[in-house]
């Protein structure tokens, strides 16, 4: 019954390469988002998308698109994969509207991405 | 845009005793709300408690308390009575969901790295 999950927990990988990470949440949220971790553990938006709107942070190069199937899932599909891409990469979901808890992100268990 | 601050790269506590972690941020909104989240070894990502900017109380969550000062732009993170499992990597984090697109995204510190000593 996890909240957030991610697929898969390590990745290693060599330069060039094309992957994606999937994610899912279970707890109904209607907005997700995609962090990455650096090898410093700074934490920086790259995503954050609802079935309205995808914002994306403009450092974020154009080789990462997330793709949203559903509203459950939100995917992170990285081309012609950096040195520089190795870090964490973290899915979280939350919930706008009225509720007592909007705003509070739920965490995925992250996704520890190394390239070669 | 919106920055925090966590001053304290590492901190240390003896088990059973009070810690305070600091977090400092800039903004010129008046409406927007705080976050700390704890990152212990397994590296998940953990939310330990809330703050709404309206409101003067501080916010408290069990062993977890809050000092929050908007006027200084302050919100410092108490954790009373130190236990083991609370050894982790402590994030500051910043939101404001009232300013238009993206506002749902938080804005971390760099963390503090606290480890308790038994």
């Amino acid at each position: 019954d996890t909240a957030v999950s991610q697929t898969p927990k390590y990745l290693v990988t060599q330069m060039g390469n094309d992957k994606s990470i999937k994610c899912e949440q279970n707890l109904g949220h209607d907005t997700m988002y995609w962090y990455k971790q650096d090898s410093k553990k700074f934490l920086k938006i790259m995503f954050s998308y609802n079935n309205k709107e995808l914002i994306i942070n403009e450092t974020v190069p154009n080789r990462f698109s997330p793709k949203s199937p559903d509203k459950a899932h939100l995917n992170l599909h990285i081309n012609s994969l950096e040195l520089g891409d190795s870090a964490v990469y973290f899915c979280a979901s939350s919930l706008a509207g009225y509720s007592s808890s909007r705003y509070e992100q739920y965490f995925g268990p992250g996704t520890r991405l190394t390239v070669t | 845009a919106q920055t925090v601050t966590q001053s304290q790269p590492e901190m240390s506590v003896q088990e059973a005793e009070t810690v305070t972690l600091s977090c400092t941020y800039d903004t010129s909104e008046s409406n927007y709300y705080l976050f700390w989240y704890k990152q212990p070894p397994s590296r998940q990502m953990i939310l330990v408690i809330r703050q709404e900017a309206y409101k003067q109380q501080n916010a408290t969550e069990n062993r977890f308390s809050v000092n929050f000062q908007k006027a200084a732009k302050s919100f410092s993170l108490k954790i009373s009575d130190s236990q083991l499992g609370d050894t982790a990597m402590y994030f500051c984090a910043f939101m404001n969901p009232y300013s238009g697109a993206g506002s749902y995204q938080l804005t971390f510190g760099k963390g503090t790295k606290l480890s308790v000593i038994p």
